[in-house]
């Protein structure tokens, strides 16, 4: 059964500071991998979806790197910003063809 | 374009009651799933929709159960609620199923169960 965890479960940083969010998964048979944020009370919002044959996508301030074999995977947010308080969620499409979710991030940046 | 539509945005209901929640996927998105948030179990996945067939399920009870229309709404149902069905359920569209699909959630149905 594959399991998604990651730490820390809160994070806290002053704004303009570079961050690394963390993601681990059990099971490395996945097809890819997907970054979410969600603000309070909201959906999620997808950022970043890597195929299990990439090792990284880019948008904007953030990378998202995936290292299958070691079932890790990394979010960098460049130059934070108090808009990127939220709680991010990494996902992980298996073949059991679900998505299985992390249990968060919660991030606040400190202006 | 619209996103994913869910309807209602809060309710609450009664244990024993029953309820339909309704999700509107984005225009051309065939999948539709459904998930269940609690702050102890986290996102859970109930079940996945394509072309109006129920493709996937999660360790859900029977009492959860869910439809799709040819127009590819869908909707959720659960049956005898409990005190523990207490949660935001996200619905999520995405044009096809499988891997390269990126996924778009809605804003959740928020339901309590008093």
């Amino acid at each position: 059964k594959q399991e998604v965890t990651q730490i820390p479960a809160a994070l806290s940083v002053p704004e303009g500071e570079n961050l690394v969010l963390n993601c681990s998964f059990t099971d490395s048979a996945i097809y890819n991998l997907q970054w979410f944020r969600q603000d309070p009370g909201k959906g999620l919002t997808s950022l970043l979806l890597i195929q299990s044959s990439q090792r990284e996508q880019t948008s904007g301030r953030l990378n998202a790197s995936l290292d299958k074999s070691s079932g890790r995977s990394t979010l960098y947010i460049a130059a934070s910003q108090p808009g990127d308080s939220a709680t991010y969620l990494c996902a992980v499409y298996g073949g059991n063809e679900k998505l299985t979710f992390g249990t968060g991030t919660r991030l606040t940046i400190i202006p | 374009k619209a996103g994913v539509t869910q309807t209602p945005r809060y309710l609450i209901k009664t244990r024993g009651q029953q309820v339909t929640l309704s999700c509107s996927p984005i225009s051309g998105h065939r999948s539709v799933s459904w998930y269940q948030q609690t702050p102890g179990q986290g996102l859970q996945f109930l079940f996945e929709y394509f072309s109006e067939t129920q493709r996937n399920k999660g360790n859900f009870p029977g009492r959860f159960s869910g439809r799709q229309f040819s127009n590819s709404r869908s909707e959720m149902n659960v049956s005898t609620l409990e005190l523990g069905d207490s949660a935001l359920y996200l619905c999520a569209s995405s044009r096809n199923r499988g891997t390269g699909n990126t996924i778009y959630f809605g804003e959740g149905s928020w339901l309590t169960v008093v």
